[in-house]
């Protein structure tokens, strides 16, 4: 079974960054997609960009382009997103998660709640 | 960038009744869409993929249809358990994927 595990909390000021890992454990790390997505208070689901670590190339949503780099241990199977230049819109739950592919399970991480305030 | 509009935003329906929910995406799809249902507090449930294929466990009175840009879920008689929001994903480019806004389902 793949397992998911994010790192605590995080409390940043607007204009820094934060950088939130993804342990996982099961399955085939390195050949798999990783994907972050955010969601903030009372808001919907937003894809943020995925890795598949042995190609080591992020795939980004639009919204996040120029902000968010993915990036991916291979020695510890571990994933990071770091999200700079923060906001206080920022301030939402994120999420790794390994996403189905049009079938092969859909695991998510227990979520990282990021706030932004000054 | 596939852009995914899903209506309505919220949706009054009695236990027992059908649901229909819907989802259109800026480009054609084929089969590739998948909707999920979440819960206060908890992480999303993967539903259905292949636009009509149900994951893992997931009970027969959930179904989906649609090809294109046109997709359909349908909760046929629902149980109380089943009122959340629903959210259409869809992976075409995989490994790049979009969510629509979501439909909450409430009780009437």
């Amino acid at each position: 079974q793949v397992q998911l595990v994010q790192s605590g909390a995080e409390v940043r000021k607007p204009g820094s960054s934060v950088k939130v890992s993804c342990k996982v454990s099961g399955g085939t790390f390195s050949s798999s997609a990783i994907s972050w997505v955010r969601q903030a208070p009372g808001q919907g689901l937003e894809w943020m960009g995925s890795l598949i670590p042995m190609f080591a190339k992020g795939n980004y949503a639009q919204n996040f382009q120029d902000r968010v780099t993915i990036t991916a241990d291979e020695s510890t199977s571990t994933a990071y997103m770091e999200l700079t230049i923060l906001k206080s819109e920022d301030t939402a739950v994120y999420y790794c998660a390994r996403l189905h592919n049009g079938g092969g399970g859909d695991f998510w991480g227990q979520g990282t709640l990021v706030v932004v305030s000054s | 960038e596939i852009v995914m509009t899903q209506s309505p935003a919220t949706l009054s329906v009695s236990p027992g009744e059908r649901a229909t929910l819907s989802c259109r995406a800026s480009q054609s799809l084929s089969t590739n869409l998948a909707w999920y249902q979440q819960k206060p507090g908890r992480t999303p449930r993967l539903l259905i993929y292949h636009a009509s294929t149900r994951a893992t466990g997931i009970p027969a009175r959930f179904s989906g249809s649609g090809s294109g840009t046109e997709f359909t879920l349908t909760i046929s008689s629902l149980q109380s358990e089943d009122f959340a929001i629903y959210y259409c994903q869809q992976y075409h480019n995989w490994p790049l994927y979009t969510f629509g806004q979501g439909t909450k389902l409430e009780i009437k």
